[in-house]
């Protein structure tokens, strides 16, 4: 089965700095790759996705990008600021496989004013 | 809105006893899913389901077991609690599969094992 893997475990930025998450998979027929932000005591919600025929996509101050045949994918987060502190998990599916989404580890993300 | 609803926020249960988890969708979703969220493990994949009376195994379901009566709602059983299952539990929907079906989770239950 896929194996997503997950670095940093814990983030600290200045607030205005940029942050950047890694992530690798295993299966090389993923072609699916969300990202979930979870505010703490809150549920996780998708803030952006990729799939494996684009290289990389941006959304206002967030931006991930995908290399398929290292098989990693990141997020970048430019002109960090407070609301942005949260746990951050990528994950990785087939899409022919429905949402069966494998998650990384997550990265905890905290903005220093 | 799409609104996912576990019953329970906390849960305290002893060694051995049966423990459900109830988890209930607003929108009508296909698939339900039971994740189980640990520090520095991530979110992993219990069971999961794409239609009434429908199950099947995610990556840890050992100890686990799922109920699929009705459409809107998704139980997580533990058949015998044990410390080990000491964790907090998301359910998630979402309506299809891939980019247009985000997942929606639930607030999440924590559930202690003692």
């Amino acid at each position: 089965g896929e194996n997503v893997e997950q670095h940093p475990s814990t983030l600290s930025v200045q607030e205005g700095d940029s942050a950047v998450i890694k992530c690798t998979y295993s299966d090389s027929a993923s072609n699916y790759f969300p990202w979930y932000k979870q505010e703490l005591g809150k549920r996780p919600q998708l803030i952006i996705d990729i799939r494996s025929n684009v290289g990389e996509k941006k959304d206002q101050r967030i931006a991930v990008t995908l290399n398929k045949t290292a098989k990693h994918f990141s997020l970048h987060i430019t002109e960090t600021q407070p609301e942005d502190s949260a746990v951050y998990f990528c994950a990785a599916s087939r899409i022919a496989a429905g949402n069966k989404l494998t998650f990384g580890g997550g990265t905890r993300v905290l903005v220093k004013p | 809105d799409v609104k996912v609803t576990q019953s329970s926020r906390y849960l305290v249960k002893r060694t051995g006893e049966k423990v459900f988890l109830e988890c209930v969708q607003d929108m009508d979703h296909e698939n339900m899913f039971w994740y189980r969220q640990d520090p520095g493990l991530g979110l992993r994949l219990i069971y999961f389901s794409y239609d009434v009376k429908m199950k099947e195994k995610g990556d840890i379901p050992e100890g686990y077991s799922v109920s699929r009566e009705k459409k809107e709602r998704f139980s997580l059983i533990l058949e015998s609690a044990s410390t080990n299952q000491t964790s907090m539990y998301l359910c998630a929907s979402c309506s299809g599969t891939g980019p247009d079906s985000p997942l929606h989770f639930g607030n999440g239950t924590r559930l202690t094992v003692t």
